[in-house]
């Protein structure tokens, strides 16, 4: 069973430029999960989807922070304009039902740095 | 008060000790509860799930939930120099919605 792709695997852009990071989960797996990890710090929840709608976006910077899962599958997720305290590793992740007694699998995440 | 502590360490055990890793959560309505393993410059990667009170053992691995002191840990037996990573206690609360801890980082010494 194929895991959790994510690509770029790597990023760099200057401050004010956008950047898009492409997650495609394990197939089947019903709930997407975008977290945000700096540098010595655990996992922060950006947004979270079931299928293809929204459950939780509330820590997601909405302002410059964007993402959508469309039919239901991959996800891309968008920042724009970038901010040096966007540099960060973005990693997305899958759980196969939604009732919560489920593991969430990783990608390999994407390491941003923003310059 | 954040949703999910945990002590940030370094824990420092010698090797062959039982490393103790301890997570407390504030959502009581709490369903279910997973330790997470990452490497430096790694991806989480689950080592252990739990759902209900009481302990589960998996090899080396033991897990123990208490949810009315709203308490999780994780045990590690024989600790090994490879068990040296950051340890992430995850709390999957209502709508599914999976929470992280800041990690404990944990360091096996030979």
């Amino acid at each position: 069973e194929a895991g959790v792709a994510q690509s770029p695997r790597y990023k760099i852009i200057e401050k004010r430029q956008s950047v898009a990071f492409w997650c495609n989960p394990i197939s089947g797996h019903a709930t997407l999960y975008w977290y945000q990890q700096i540098l010595g710090q655990g996992p922060k929840l950006l947004i979270q989807f079931q299928n293809n709608g929204v459950v939780d976006d509330s820590q997601l910077p909405k302002d410059r922070f964007s993402a959508e899962r469309l039919k239901g599958v991959d996800s891309t997720l968008k920042i724009q304009p970038a901010k040096l305290e966007d540099s960060a590793v973005y990693l997305c992740a899958s759980s196969l039902r939604v009732d919560g007694n489920t593991e969430a699998f990783f990608g390999q995440g994407t390491r941003l740095t923003v310059v | 008060q954040k949703e999910v502590e945990q002590n940030s360490g370094p824990l420092s055990v010698p090797e062959g000790a039982i490393a103790s890793l301890n997570c407390t959560y504030s959502d009581r309505g709490s369903q279910s509860f997973f330790w997470y393993r990452q490497y430096s410059g790694k991806s989480p990667e689950l080592i252990m799930f739990i759902y209900s009170n009481g302990d589960k053992e998996d090899g080396r691995f033991t897990a123990q939930l208490n949810k009315a002191s709203q308490y999780v840990s994780l045990l590690i037996r024989d600790s090994q120099p490879s068990d040296s990573a950051t340890y992430l206690c995850a709390v999957n609360g209502g709508g599914n919605k999976l929470v992280f801890g800041a990690g404990t980082i944990l360091r096996v010494k030979s």
